[in-house]
Formats: C-alpha cells, structure tokens, sequence
C-alpha cells in the first residue's frame, strides 16, 4: 500500500527544545517537500528535497532544518529558532521536482507547551 | 512574486445547490493550476489539474476552468453533498519549477442537509 506516512500526529514542544518531524515514502520519489499551514492560510513552503543528499530553502526555512540521508525520508526540524512554532505541519513527495503532481501525507500539528 | 487569492473564504449551501469556487492570481506565467481538497486535520488530495494551455477539466460532478490572461479560475461544484464539505485549495505552479506551488488560502465549504 503505497503512500506518504507522517509520524507524530500531534507533537509538543517545549521553550527552547528542537522537535523532529518524520516524513517517510514509499512511492519511489525523487522529490519531497514540506509546508506549514496555519489557520486560514494556504500553504507555504519550508523546504524541498529534489534528490537524495540535496536540499533548497522555500519561502520560510528560518528556524527550520531539514536532511535527506534516504530517499524515502524526509525529517524537519523545527529548531528553538522558530518562535512561532504552532501550525499544521504537511509533507509532500512527487516522482521528481517537475512532476505535476503532489502527493500529501496526512500532517503533523505542533503545539508549543 | 504570484500571490493567490481564494474568495469566498467560507461558504454554506443546502444540499443539491450548484455552486462556484473562485481562485485568482497575480502572475499569469504558469505552468498549471491544481484545486485540492482538505477534510479537518487531514492532508490534501488533488481534484484537478489544469495545464496552462487548457481551458477546462471535468472530472464526475467537478469542473475546473482557467484564464490565464485574466489571472482566473473557477471550480464549479454541480449537485452539492454533505460529503462534499471540506476546505477547497487552489494552488498555482510557476517559476522555474513545476515543483515550487504557490497555495491560496482556501475557501471552507459546508453543505448542509
């Protein structure tokens, strides 16, 4: 059964802690993505992966990291950076960067303790 | 820098009504024009894509329409279900990538019996 898996799927962080988001895929992609979505936003683009042991910042990466050791994972690190953490957290993969489609896990929200 | 605009931000129709989604853009150079569906706390699923020579897609009880000239796009939603409630994305891809998508903010439609 092939698809985008997200783990946690509520999160909390505490002040000054890093978090880790996981992001795993079993559909053979090349390329990946992560988003935040805060309430009555779209959604804006943290980092994207377009093939293993590379990476390129999106519109918001201050306060975030991210690695791409594997090609079927995709973790993002929300660091003590971030001051403004709480948000709805979706991870994407398609087959490569200029694929037209984007495939969702079902996201992670953070909450700040 | 393409900014997307979703209006109405909320809209509530009774079962069996006709309705449209609106989505507009600010730069017309784009490669496509996706619409997504979020149920609460969940990902996102692709409805329809729209490359950027088409004027229209239908898929079931669906249709997409783009003007790329006007920066417009419509998502007409025929014969309204309760299961049809749900948060309605556009999302433009441009730039020098198909990848990079820019998301509107989402119009939450209710459908009530």
């Amino acid at each position: 059964d092939g698809g985008i898996t997200q783990s946690p799927k509520y999160l909390f962080r505490k002040e000054g802690q890093n978090v880790t988001l996981s992001c795993e895929q079993n559909l053979n992609h090349d390329a990946m993505y992560w988003y935040r979505q805060d309430p009555g936003q779209g959604l804006r683009l943290i980092y994207y992966s377009q093939i293993v042991n590379d990476f390129q910042k999106g519109d918001i990466a201050e306060g975030y990291s991210v690695s791409r050791e594997k090609k079927e994972s995709f973790p993002l690190t929300v660091t003590s950076a971030q001051k403004n953490p709480t948000a709805f957290y979706l991870c994407a993969s398609s087959a490569q960067l200029d694929s037209q489609t984007q495939y969702f896990g079902p996201g992670t929200r953070l909450l700040v303790l | 820098k393409q900014e997307v605009t979703q209006i109405p931000a909320a809209l509530s129709v009774p079962e069996g009504e006709n309705l449209v989604l609106n989505c507009s853009f600010t730069d017309s150079a784009i490669y496509n024009l996706q619409w997504f569906r979020q149920d609460p706390g969940k990902g996102l699923t692709s409805l329809l894509l729209i490359q950027s020579s088409q004027r229209e897609q239908t898929s079931g009880r669906l249709n997409a329409s783009l003007d790329k000239s006007s920066g417009r796009s419509t998502l007409y939603i025929a014969a309204s279900q309760p299961g049809d409630s749900a948060t309605y994305l556009c999302a433009v891809a441009g730039g020098t990538s198909y990848g990079k998508l820019t998301f509107g903010q989402g119009t939450i439609l209710t459908v009530h019996p």
